[in-house]
């Protein structure tokens, strides 16, 4: 199986300073199709999961545009780019390119 | 608007079964699968299968395989994932989502203890 590797495991930032959070496959993610199959969610303190990036740097739907992914291959990059008290949570990778799909153990951002 | 609305929480005997249910609503229930995701306490999230509303066709976690079993209720726009021969590691909240993972349901806890 495809094996996710994030960092750091926690982020520490201050209100309206950026963040940025390291996602990394063991195999490439990027379908024939040019998409890569790269999903980001944010787990807040209690609640489910919410999807933020779908295809590597799509933003869904109600997402802030200071939410932003990139990367491709095997390298992955969320950004935000003004973190605001509400982003806090845990920040998860998943693949969806090859089952089983697989998720990164999370980094937890701090403020 | 779109809604999953899961069953409550369940409290089980190592060695019973489980089933949660997932009841959608605000979309075409056909146009698109369901996947579930777990969560022990204080862990990651865990993948757990994907099922396709449209004609059954399923997809399960290998390590999962033989133990679990997701179907749909077309007719009532549920979906269902049973869970067999409990152990303490499926102690978990349980997570449905609908096909792209872009809306989730609130969760149900499992607790499997003696």
């Amino acid at each position: 199986e495809i094996v996710m590797t994030q960092s750091p495991l926690s982020l520490p930032v201050t209100p309206g300073e950026p963040a940025s959070f390291s996602c990394r496959s063991s195999e490439s993610l990027l379908h024939t199709n040019g998409y890569n199959y790269l999903d980001w969610f944010l787990q807040k303190p209690g609640q489910s999961p919410q999807r933020l990036i779908y295809l590597g740097s799509k933003r869904a739907s109600g997402v802030p545009d200071r939410f932003s992914g990139s990367g491709s291959g095997t390298d992955f990059t969320l950004k935000i780019s003004r973190v605001e008290a509400e982003d806090v949570g845990v920040y998860y990778c998943m693949q969806s390119l090859q089952s089983p799909y697989t998720f990164g153990q999370g980094t937890k951002l701090e403020i | 608007q779109v809604q999953l609305v899961q069953s409550g929480a369940e409290v089980k005997k190592p060695g019973a079964s489980v089933r949660v249910s997932c009841k959608a609503s605000g979309y075409t229930f056909t146009n698109y699968g369901v996947t579930w995701v777990r969560q022990a306490p204080g862990q990651g999230l865990e993948w757990v299968g994907w099922i396709s509303s449209y004609n059954g066709q399923t997809n399960y976690a290998p390590k999962l395989q033989g133990r679990v079993t997701l179907t749909t209720d077309k007719s009532t726009t549920t979906a269902y994932m049973e869970m067999t021969s409990l152990t303490s590691d499926d102690t978990a909240i349980y997570y449905c989502a609908r096909d792209e993972r872009d809306y989730w349901g609130q969760g149900t806890l499992v607790t499997v203890s003696s």
